[in-house]
């Protein structure tokens, strides 16, 4: 059984440009869900996708936005980058739209910076 | 709002000895709860999650949960240099819903040996 996998790792932008996460979710969880950690801070959610439709999100602005695909694999996009975007983002995939009910595991992430 | 408060260290502990983690919550609405382990650079690992009243024990660990006082704790027994990590205090607000985790900041713990 692999576990989620997320690339690239590392991704250093410029201020202002658009950058696409990508995440495959664990084998047979059909839920995926994204947060955004940065430097010594707890992760925050940003949004999640169940059955390729967003059905819950965080308090992030419109320029983060994602995709669910049929195999449930995902994107996180983010548009006009600004410096703050800098942290670690993280794709976490469940059995069930609860995260109540299916424990988050997490991928390892990637790591973004923006200069 | 959602708030989950925890002290963010660092705590140090003998190696051997109990660590104890605390964290609280402001809502009472709050129905799941979770302990992850991060290690520095690298991403949360899920240690346990507690729905009820009381202690969840699994090996080392022991959870509890207080939700007329709206705290959660966790608890290290024989503590090991390789516990040293943030641990990370998280909660859901319905089991049902798709409103995600909500985390605290997290607390630094260091295994003296």
């Amino acid at each position: 059984e692999t576990g989620v996998t997320q690339s690239p790792t590392h991704l250093i932008k410029t201020r202002g440009q658009q950058v696409t996460l990508r995440c495959s979710s664990q084998s047979g969880h059909n839920t995926v869900s994204w947060y955004q950690q940065a430097l010594g801070q707890g992760p925050q959610f940003i949004f999640q996708y169940y059955r390729e439709e967003e059905n819950g999100r965080g308090n992030f602005p419109p320029r983060f936005s994602g995709l669910q695909f049929p195999n449930y694999s995902s994107e996180l996009n983010v548009n006009a980058l600004e410096l703050d975007d800098s942290a670690l983002y993280l794709c976490a995939s469940s059995l069930s739209q609860g995260a109540g009910n299916s424990p988050l595991h997490f991928g390892n992430g990637t790591r973004l910076t923006v200069t | 709002q959602k708030e989950v408060e925890q002290n963010s260290g660092p705590l140090s502990v003998p190696e051997g000895a109990i660590a104890s983690l605390n964290c609280t919550y402001s809502d009472r609405g709050s129905q799941s709860f979770f302990w992850y382990r991060q290690y520095s650079g690298k991403s949360p690992e899920l240690i346990m999650f507690i729905y009820s009243n009381g202690d969840k024990e699994d090996g080392r660990f022991t959870a509890q949960l207080n939700k007329a006082s709206q705290y959660v704790s966790l608890l290290i027994r024989d503590s090991q240099p390789s516990d040293s990590a943030t641990y990370l205090c998280a909660l859901t607000y319905s089991g049902g819903g798709a409103d995600g985790l909500t985390f605290g900041k997290g607390t630094h713990l260091i295994i003296q040996p």
